[in-house]
């Protein structure tokens, strides 16, 4: 347990449907991340969140749109996503300014 | 293109053996850091080590820096069927990310 936990955990949707990530933190921290894991591939840093700014979009397409009401809660809002957005969705936090971040047990993200 | 990659692609050893993993990276680095997941969870920070470090250890982990050649490694030694996972080095550019490599899969028989 690190402190960092996501839902759902799993997660099937069409490509019609709108859905949301959810990510909390309960260990202080003011820095979030959400990363796109698919198979054989490096994690992809998303977003970026200081103190509940973003910092970071790392040319994601818009159909995902993420929010940080405040420094323990992230989501990831998804809509009309394609087949190819599969992928083990991970939410990761940290203090500013520390250097190793936390990661939750991610959500398995299925697009029919 | 990406910063880590790690080799091997994938290593699978006896239970009491050592597995060494290594990480090449691209440019300039705060740290190096290692992490561990286990098949479709988070993942884990095992061990860091800084720019102006060329050796650490943690437990049964060695980790080696190499600046010069832009490269380190992981050693566990006497390995576990526990310690089967998938090893990720990170390289810290700047303290605001963390730029992952594609992991080692280790597969430790019993």
């Amino acid at each position: 347990e690190t402190g960092v936990t996501q839902t759902p955990r799993h997660l099937v949707m069409g490509m019609t449907n709108k859905k949301s990530l959810k990510c909390e933190q309960h260990l202080g921290h003011n820095a979030m991340y959400w990363y796109k894991q698919s198979a054989k591939k490096p994690l992809e840093l998303m977003f970026v969140y200081n103190f509940k700014e973003q910092t970071e979009n790392n040319s994601v397409p818009s159909r995902f749109s993420p929010e940080c009401p405040n420094s323990s809660h992230l989501f990831l809002h998804l809509h009309t996503l394609q087949p190819e957005d599969s992928a083990l969705y991970l939410c990761a936090s940290k203090l500013r300014g520390a250097e190793t971040q936390y990661f939750g047990p991610g959500t398995r993200l299925l697009v029919l | 293109s990406q910063q880590g990659e790690e080799d091997p692609q994938a290593l699978s050893i006896q239970e009491g053996e050592n597995a060494t993993m290594n990480c090449s990276y691209k440019t300039s680095i705060n740290n190096l850091q290692w992490y561990r997941q286990n098949s479709g969870r988070g993942l884990v920070h095992l061990i860091l080590i800084r720019s102006n470090e060329r050796e650490k250890h943690s437990g049964r982990l060695r980790v080696t820096l190499d600046t010069s050649k832009k490269s380190s490694s992981l050693l566990i030694t006497a390995s576990r069927a526990a310690d089967t996972a998938s090893y990720f080095c990170a390289t810290d550019v700047n303290r605001n990310k963390l730029v992952f490599g594609a992991g080692t899969i280790l597969r430790v028989k019993s």
